[in-house]
């Protein structure tokens, strides 16, 4: 059972626009959420999180939203620049637990 | 310190062979994991250790797959008995503690079984 769903395999965006990767999770006991980036034969490298107490964090062109209620959680990066195409994997955790990922989104910015 | 250091990058082994995966973790991190990336897949988490100790290996597999962070030198992910199953990209992340958000992850081993 994936208690952490990326329904969207794949996505393009034109370079400018907003992309916008979304996540779902079925774990009602995750209490942190975090998103990371991954280039083709490197590892993930951290790019924002946010706690279950918060429903948006901001990062420079990167933001995070989570709706709880709906056990939901965002990311948008606005504007899209090239250099942001990669993989991009969401990861959540229950107290302290180990990560539990989404099979990513691959997103491919157009110039 | 360069980061999570992994070795090999690439590992080839025949079926029936033993494949050793090592990650070193970063300065002053004492907390390893290792995830699986099979094609097209996410991570899957294996197992979480600390210096000389299994904290949660519920990811692993039973048997042929066993893991350990000694004293010193680096954590050894150990698959005994390779099947083409097991081609996949292995990841080790570490952290100082406990935290979610201190995750720092290596490059990874990519293993083809053939």
């Amino acid at each position: 059972d994936q208690q952490v769903k990326q329904n969207s395999p794949s996505l393009s965006v034109q370079e400018g626009r907003i992309s916008i990767l979304n996540c779902d999770y079925t774990n009602s006991m995750f209490d942190y959420f975090l998103w990371y980036k991954k280039y083709p034969a490197e590892g993930p490298t951290f790019l924002i999180s946010i706690s279950s107490i918060k429903d948006k964090n901001e990062d420079g062109r990167f933001t995070v939203f989570l709706n709880k209620s709906a056990k939901h959680l965002s990311l948008h990066i606005v504007p899209s620049q090239p250099g942001d195409s990669a993989v991009y994997f969401c990861a959540a955790s229950a107290g302290n637990t180990p990560l539990v990922f989404g099979k990513g989104t691959r997103l491919s910015v157009i110039a | 310190n360069a980061g999570v250091m992994q070795n090999p990058r690439h590992l080839v082994r025949r079926r029936g062979q033993e494949a050793r995966l090592r990650c070193s973790p970063m300065k002053g991190h004492s907390h390893v994991y290792w995830y699986r990336q099979l094609p097209e897949e996410g991570l899957k988490f294996m197992v979480y250790l600390q210096k000389e100790n299994i904290i949660d290996e519920s990811g692993m597999p039973k048997e042929r797959f066993s893991a350990e962070f000694p004293k010193e030198g680096p954590s050894i992910l150990r698959i005994q008995q390779v099947v083409r199953g097991d081609s996949a990209a292995y990841f080790c992340a570490s952290s100082p503690g406990q935290e979610s958000y201190g995750y720092t992850f290596g490059s990874g081993t990519r293993l083809t079984v053939v």
